[in-house]
């Protein structure tokens, strides 16, 4: 049972417009979310992270929202771009519960941004 | 400051082989997660180990296996080596204070 689900396998946008990747998690008990990007042949770099107790936490070009009634969040990228093309990826942890070395991963999503 | 290193890049191994993996955390990251990525399952944790001690474990059978030494750098040993363990063995560091992960660029595994 995927308890962190990113439903959209990729994405196209083209260059400078928004990017908006989703992610749903199913364990109410996550209190920490973070994305990842990740190029072939490397291993995931850290982009944004949020805590439960906010909704929004932006770095930059890339913001992160959450909405715990929904489960549901979401990374925007703007603008775009060619750059950011990747597969991006949705984790949450359960830090309070002693799960912060467990990254719970969705599936990715591929991102591919068009000049 | 260096990244999280993690040899060997690449091996392959005979089923019914063992091999360890190692992994060097950023100097000062106390807590080294590991990882198997492969294309059906995703990313999926084996276990976190936080000065010395395992701190979490996933789901996997007991073949695999890890220890951290006291200057934080972790190994990752497979026993009894079958195809499906064929993947992507991914390291992370972290402060371990409940922070972000840092990867290293894995350390892909083959078995025949």
């Amino acid at each position: 049972d995927q308890q962190v689900k990113q439903n959209s396998p990729s994405l196209s946008v083209q260059e400078g417009r928004i990017s908006i990747l989703n992610c749903d998690y199913t364990n109410s008990m996550f209190d920490y979310f973070l994305w990842y990007k990740k190029y072939p042949a490397e291993g995931p770099t850290f982009l944004i992270s949020i805590s439960s107790i906010k909704d929004k936490n932006e770095d930059g070009r890339f913001t992160v929202f959450l909405n715990k009634s929904a489960k549901h969040l979401s990374l925007h990228i703007v603008p775009s771009q060619p750059g950011d093309s990747a597969v991006y990826f949705c984790a949450a942890s359960a830090r309070g519960w002693g799960s912060q070395g467990n990254l719970i991963f969705g599936k990715g999503t591929k991102l591919s941004v068009k000049p | 400051k260096a990244g999280v290193t993690q040899t060997p890049r690449y091996l392959i191994k005979t089923r019914g082989q063992q091999v360890t993996l190692s992994c060097s955390p950023i100097s000062g990251h106390r807590s080294v997660s590991w990882y198997q990525q492969t294309p059906g399952q995703g990313l999926q944790f084996l276990f976190e180990y936080f000065s010395e001690t395992q701190r979490n474990k996933g789901n996997f059978p007991g073949r695999f296996s890890g220890r951290q030494f006291s200057n934080s750098r972790s190994e990752m040993n497979v026993s009894t080596l079958e195809l499906g363990d064929s993947a992507l063995y991914l390291c992370a560091s972290s402060p371990g204070q409940g922070s972000e992960q840092y990867f290293g660029p894995g350390t892909r595994l083959t078995v025949t």
